[in-house]
């Protein structure tokens, strides 16, 4: 149950894109399409932004879209705005019952 | 609107025992898998374990696994997670979510901290 990988920063200009790796094992994000994404502001719940890999809850702007390619996911959020500067988690099913998540990455708009 | 209340948080030293709760409503309770995942200061989501809708199966990570338990009151629409021996490393704020039916937690509690420390 080691945590999947995540850069620990990354950064776009207002208007930009920006796109997030979570890299795991063929246990976890390679065997499922069970990945979601959260976003979480400073001193706030974590808020679901993308879950089975690509697919966005009613009411999450479509500025946010997922992939998938082998072991290794990626959430791409476009034209950024200031109120997307905010801490990223990746999470994957990951058999038996049980989930691990990112290490998280911090998104800094410029 | 869904509502997920944690409580039970506290300070606590090594080895000692804390139940946290959560209180759940605005959607029927019996009818979700829920969570608990943890959130050590400063530090990245960890999660920490399930149980199904009847709390017939339940499962947890191996870091918690013998030590914690998760339950809950389905008459009550309380989720509960009892921690017994517990470690510094276990100090955390603990958040309840409810699972979307699709292998992640959708709604979140604000989550309650629990301290390990003498």
């Amino acid at each position: 149950q080691s945590a999947l990988t995540q850069p620990p920063s990354a950064s776009g200009s207002p208007g930009q894109s920006v796109t997030i790796s979570c890299t795991g094992t063929s246990s976890d994000v390679g065997g499922y399409n069970y990945v979601s994404w959260y976003q979480q502001h400073p001193g706030k719940a974590p808020k679901l932004m993308i879950y089975e890999v690509s697919k966005r809850p009613s009411g999450v702007p479509d500025r946010f879209s997922g992939s998938k390619s082998g072991n290794t996911a990626s959430l791409t959020v476009s034209g950024l705005q200031a109120e997307d500067e905010a801490d990223y988690y990746c999470s994957s099913y990951a058999g038996s019952n049980s989930y691990v998540f990112g290490t998280g990455t911090k998104v800094t708009v410029l | 609107e869904v509502q997920l209340v944690e409580s039970g948080g506290g300070l606590v030293q090594p080895g000692g025992s804390l139940r946290l709760s959560c209180a759940a409503s605005g959607f029927t309770f019996s009818s979700y898998w829920m969570h608990w995942v943890r959130q050590a200061p400063g530090k990245g989501l960890v999660w920490v374990s399930r149980i199904n809708s009847d709390g017939s199966s339940t499962s947890y990570a191996d870091s918690v696994k013998g030590r914690f338990t998760i339950s809950r009151d389905n008459a009550k629409n309380t989720l509960y997670l009892q921690m017994n021996s517990l470690r510094a490393e276990d100090t955390a704020v603990y958040y309840c979510a409810r699972d979307s039916g699709h292998y992640a937690p959708d709604y979140w509690g604000q989550g309650t901290l629990v301290t390990v420390s003498s």
